[in-house]
């Protein structure tokens, strides 16, 4: 099993331009997260999943959009990037939403917008 | 307000000695307690899981204690290792809701 799979690993963009990154999860997990992480600020969440066609707001859930309509995929679009959503993206997913299921992560994309 | 606090951001011990670890936190009740470790350039991978009724929770050379009184976890890497060298996460989820995490304590075993 791949577990969560996200691409792409690495992407520049300039600012103002829009992109998706996919997030592809192959454990049948009904729940689905995306986290920024900065250096100082730990992961933060952006945005949530709870199951197929549902989604919800993180912490910090402005600049960005997401979808989920197929069970395995998560996506994470940015309409109009700035250099401010300059960070490490990472995806996970758990099976349930209890505080005693783990969480699993991809290994993150790394996004530069200049 | 809600805080989770690890508080060393860097922690630099000798091989063979035990490395200890604390998560703090504040205006919390979590039921579970969760350890993750990540590598540079990976995303975490979860270690351990305590329960607020678990004093203490063991795998392998790891030890993770939790203090409901004190609201504190401490993460304990016995006979440590450069291997064991790694960022390690705290997190926690008030009741059915996403984990949060703290900022990790980047660690440093020196051979």
């Amino acid at each position: 099993n791949a577990g969560v799979t996200q691409t792409p690993k690495f992407r520049v963009l300039k600012t103002g331009q829009s992109m998706t990154l996919l997030c592809a999860q192959d454990m049948n997990h009904e729940y689905m997260y995306w986290y920024r992480q900065d250096p100082g600020m730990g992961l933060r969440l952006i945005h949530y999943s709870v199951g197929e066609g549902t989604t919800a707001k993180g912490e910090v859930p402005d600049g960005y959009n997401v979808s989920r309509l197929k069970k395995q995929n998560f996506l994470l679009g940015l309409e109009s990037a700035a250099p401010s959503q300059t960070s490490v993206y990472f995806c996970a997913s758990r099976t349930g939403q209890a505080s005693n299921q783990p969480q699993h992560f991809g290994d993150g994309t790394r996004l530069s917008i200049l | 307000s809600q805080k989770i606090e690890q508080n060393s951001e860097a922690l630099n011990i000798q091989e063979g000695k035990t490395a200890t670890l604390t998560c703090n936190y504040t205006n919390y009740s979590p039921a579970y307690l969760q350890w993750y470790r990540q590598d540079p350039g990976r995303g975490p991978v979860f270690l351990l899981l305590i329960r607020e009724n678990e004093k203490e929770k063991r795998k392998e050379r790891l030890k993770v204690t939790f203090d409901t009184t004190l609201k504190q976890s401490l993460f304990h890497i016995t006979a440590s290792q450069p291997a064991d060298s790694a960022t390690y996460l705290c997190a926690l989820g008030p009741g059915n809701t996403p984990l949060v995490f703290g900022k990790g304590t980047r660690l440093s075993v020196i051979a």
